[in-house]
């Protein structure tokens, strides 16, 4: 079955950067697009981008421009997302997120996500 | 961007009613794509529906989705306590994604 493990969670202080990984198994890596979504606590969800595992191929929500940053390992079948310049409204749970099968878009498959704290 | 906005906030109903749950966004969303999704406290979002319409996985035929264009609905039947939960509708007709603010269902 698909699944995709997180990396722990992460304390980081303000102006640092941050990397999580999402591992993916169960399924063929790179046939399927990996979305970011956050969500800070209490709040509703965010989508923060995607990517195609195959590399090239990425996309985030204007806030982030220039600030997140999505790469891939497809030997070890791991997506990675970066973001840097962190503030204390990057505080949040993220989750990564695989495409459905057919509808590519929609969020199928997601992890338990990664807390990530920012705080001096 | 397009904006998706959910109403109403909060919608609480006994056990046995319907819900309808509205989302409208700000342009038309491409191809109709939209998705409307389900979170309990404490759990991972659910799909529950995509391209507007149509029902994910094992989800079960009281969930149903309608609308088109600007003007989406997410019709609950048979409410049971275990549909309490937040509910976000989701597009992903235009390159940047966008989520609505949720709704939180209360039986």
């Amino acid at each position: 079955q698909v699944q995709l493990v997180q990396s722990g969670a992460e304390v980081k202080q303000p102006g640092a950067s941050v990397k999580i990984s999402c591992k993916a198994s169960g399924y063929t890596f790179t046939s399927f697009y990996l979305h970011w979504v956050r969500q800070s606590p209490g709040q509703g969800l965010e989508w923060v981008g995607l990517m195609s595992p195959r590399g090239g191929i990425t996309s985030n929500a204007q806030k982030f421009e220039g600030r997140v940053f999505f790469t891939s390992d497809t030997s070890t079948n791991t997506v990675y997302m970066e973001l840097t310049r962190l503030t204390s409204d990057d505080t949040a749970i993220y989750y990564c997120a695989r495409d459905h099968a057919v509808a590519a878009g929609a969020c199928e498959h997601w992890g338990l996500g990664t807390l990530v704290t920012v705080s001096s | 961007e397009v904006v998706l906005t959910q109403s109403p906030g909060t919608l609480s109903l006994s056990p046995g009613e319907s819900a309808t749950l509205s989302c409208k966004a700000s342009q038309r969303v491409g191809s109709n794509y939209l998705a409307w999704y389900q979170q309990k406290p404490g759990q991972t979002p659910r799909l529950l529906i995509y391209g507007a319409s149509s029902r994910a996985t094992g989800i079960p035929d009281k969930f149903s989705g309608s609308g088109s264009g600007t003007d989406f609905i997410l019709t609950i039947d048979r409410l049971e306590p275990e549909d309490s939960a937040l509910y976000y509708c989701q597009q992903y007709g235009s390159s940047m994604y966008t989520f609505g603010q949720g709704t939180k269902l209360e039986i």
